[in-house]
């Protein structure tokens, strides 16, 4: 499976928007970009996904490379309910092979101060 | 609410007992997939289980195993119990084909305690 590689923690401010960086060298043209987010005691929660264009959802906007080997989740306006795990995930397109589940790796803890 | 039902929430048991897990997937959901999280190992996926066929496997333990059922509800055995299945367990759902790059959706996860 391709890897990713995040930042282990992040510190934000409240009503700030907040980038979180994610690295995906070895991504195959047919992975698409997820990324999950877990409060604290629940769990994962999908935030968003993306294969090339940029998108943007209620939650959050994904921006992606050119050459797609980097991504960044963006959040607006952070709150203090935004404190999380992210976690960014390559999932296989249709035809791409392997096993449908997602495959977490450690993720970035985000920090909210307020 | 995901709307994956997730039970029991918590279970205490001891060590070499059985347990099981139960997981209602969203309706209309075909897939389910099992995940554990520990504080050592973060969370692993288990197995995933497709209108009611098994899928994928991950890194789950011989003394585990699931089934799906034809109303699409699916359990997790955990038999032999050690302490180190100690651990959230969590059941994912999603919509659609084997291969779906769509979302999964999480239920709130039964916490295991073996003693």
């Amino acid at each position: 499976d391709a890897k990713t590689t995040q930042p282990n923690s992040m510190e934000s401010n409240e009503e700030e928007p907040v980038h979180l960086p994610c690295n995906h060298s070895t991504i195959s043209g047919t992975d698409y970009i997820h990324w999950y987010r877990q409060l604290p005691s629940q769990g994962p929660e999908y935030v968003i996904h993306g294969l090339t264009s940029n998108v943007n959802n209620r939650m959050a906007s994904l921006a992606i490379a050119e050459d797609r080997k980097s991504s960044t989740l963006i959040l607006h306006r952070a709150t203090l309910r935004d404190a999380a795990v992210y976690y960014c995930i390559l999932r296989a397109g249709v035809g791409g092979g392997g096993a449908d589940g997602l495959t977490f790796g450690k993720g970035t803890h985000l920090i909210i101060q307020p | 609410d995901s709307g994956v039902t997730q039970t029991p929430k918590h279970l205490i048991t001891a060590t070499g007992q059985r347990v099981t897990l139960r997981c209602s997937p969203r309706s209309g959901d075909l897939s389910v997939y099992w995940y554990q999280q520990s504080l050592d190992q973060g969370l692993q996926f288990l197995i995933q289980y497709y209108n009611g066929e098994e899928r994928a496997k991950g890194n789950i333990l011989e003394r585990f195993s699931a089934q799906q059922f034809p109303d699409l509800h699916s359990e997790l055995n955990l038999s032999s119990l050690e302490l180190g299945d100690s651990a959230l367990y969590f059941c994912a759902s999603s919509v659609g084909a084997p291969q779906n790059t769509g979302e999964l959706f999480f239920g709130e996860g039964s916490r295991l305690t073996v003693l």
